[in-house]
């Protein structure tokens, strides 16, 4: 089992472009986080989605947005970007709501806004 | 809302040194608190949890609800223990959502 894996490993957008970010979770884990860590801070939540859903969702604007798939596996997407998005890109899955679960992550998407 | 502070960006120690990396947490419930570790080209994995109460490669934390603190600490560094570390805190009826402070690089010189 490869864990989470998370694609693609870097990318570089410009100011105003759309982004999309993609994960898989691990195996046997049907619930995906995604989390966006700024350089020089600690990783920030931006939602999770469990049966296709957000579930729940942190203090990040509408302009992030996601999807889950049947596979479980999950997207983020980002439109209208701004240089502040500029960021490393966690993907975390666990096995249900509750909260009960660890919590697996993936190593990150690496995003450059220029 | 809750919030995690992890006052020391950078701890430098010598091997064999005793360790304490401090965090504190506001919230007005009952937290749950993490410690995660990212050695160096890894990925951000777990190291303890306070409701588990047990030493995870040599290092413990305490929660103290009374001074909203999880310190962790380690008696006797090692080379390898050097990483960034994060405290995380779970809300009740937060799911899986994290709250992170903002890291702790510990450098554990020979």
């Amino acid at each position: 089992d490869a864990g989470v894996t998370q694609s693609p490993t870097h990318l570089i957008k410009t100011r105003g472009q759309q982004v999309t970010l993609r994960c898989s979770p691990k195996s046997g884990h049907d619930t995906v986080s995604w989390y966006q860590q700024a350089l020089g801070q600690g990783p920030q939540f931006i939602f999770q989605y469990y049966e296709e859903e957000e579930r729940q969702r942190g203090n990040f604007p509408d302009r992030f947005s996601g999807h889950q798939f049947p596979n479980y596996s999950s997207e983020l997407n980002v439109n209208a970007l701004l240089l502040g998005d500029s960021a490393l890109y966690l993907c975390a899955s666990s096995s249900g709501l509750a909260g009960d679960h660890e919590q697996f992550f993936g190593p990150g998407t690496r995003l450059t806004v220029l | 809302a809750q919030r995690v502070t992890q006052p020391e960006k950078l701890l430098s120690v010598f091997k064999g040194a005793p360790v304490e990396l401090k965090c504190n947490y506001s919230y007005s419930g009952s937290p749950e608190l993490f410690w995660y570790v990212q050695y160096s080209r890894q990925r951000l994995q777990l190291l303890l949890r306070h409701i588990s109460r047990e030493s995870i490669k040599g290092f413990t934390a305490d929660l103290n609800k009374g001074e909203t603190s999880f310190h962790l600490k380690k008696p006797f560094a090692q080379e390898e223990d050097s990483a960034m570390y994060y405290c995380a805190l779970r809300a009740n009826n937060a799911g899986n959502m994290l709250t992170f402070g903002g890291g702790t690089r510990l450098m554990v010189k020979p």
